[in-house]
């Protein structure tokens, strides 16, 4: 277990709902990020946020949001969902501001279909 | 932007052999390099780290080398064995929160 909680682990839906993906950071952590992994695909850095704030944005899609709240926990948030919106979604935490000092542990990520 | 090219995409060794993953990073200001571990199905996993103040770092089987002035820096894997199957992405950091992707390379380790 990384200490990186993820719910829920897996999730189908039809095109054009809308889902949450849930985040628990390590405890400590501050730092959250989402990345999207298509099958066979690399890793698609989507936000980070830190305590509270976002920090760095990468190929989001706008019918794609997040947040991080008081308690550091993050949310995910998928709207008017498509067919090729179907990936694995990655969660990990980081203690601060320095990956070099402490590091980024992943999640077991949700493994969202879209049918 | 910051861009990191990974090669090979896939690489097929004997068990055994050794397995050599390479990275080339175009921001010279980068200064964090670490290498992740994703078998299929599950989360990548850090393996093997090394800043740019370090020319080679190694951890039983693995190393990792760094050669500042190419800009690039490579995953050597020795005695390889199956359990060494997996996709493996390197990253490369210049700012203290921000990592930047390679591809990743799929290691098949034959029989």
């Amino acid at each position: 277990d990384s200490g990186v909680t993820q719910t829920p682990k897996h999730l189908i839906t039809a095109t054009g709902q809308r889902v949450t993906l849930r985040c628990s950071p390590r405890s400590g952590d501050l730092s959250v990020y989402w990345y999207q992994q298509s099958l066979d695909q690399g890793l698609q850095f989507l936000i980070q946020y830190y305590n509270g704030e976002e920090r760095a944005k990468g190929n989001i899609l706008e019918r794609f949001s997040a947040q991080q709240f008081p308690d550091l926990h993050s949310e995910l948030n998928l709207s008017s969902l498509e067919l090729g919106d179907s990936a694995l979604y990655f969660c990990a935490s980081s203690a601060g501001d320095r990956i070099q000092d402490y590091g980024y542990t992943f999640g077991s990520g949700t493994r969202l279909t879209v049918v | 932007g910051e861009n990191v090219e990974q090669h090979p995409s896939t690489l097929s060794v004997q068990e055994g052999d050794s397995a050599v993953i390479k990275c080339t990073y175009s921001d010279s200001a980068s200064n964090y390099f670490p290498w992740y571990k994703q078998e299929l199905g599950k989360r990548p996993q850090l393996i093997i780290d090394i800043r740019s103040n370090v020319g080679e770092k190694k951890d039983q089987r693995i190393a990792v080398t760094l050669n500042k002035t190419a800009k690039h820096f490579s995953l050597h894997i020795t005695e390889t064995q199956p359990e060494d199957s997996a996709v493996y992405f390197c990253a490369a950091s210049r700012s203290n929160y921000q990592l930047i992707w390679g591809a990743g390379t799929k290691l098949i380790i034959k029989p």
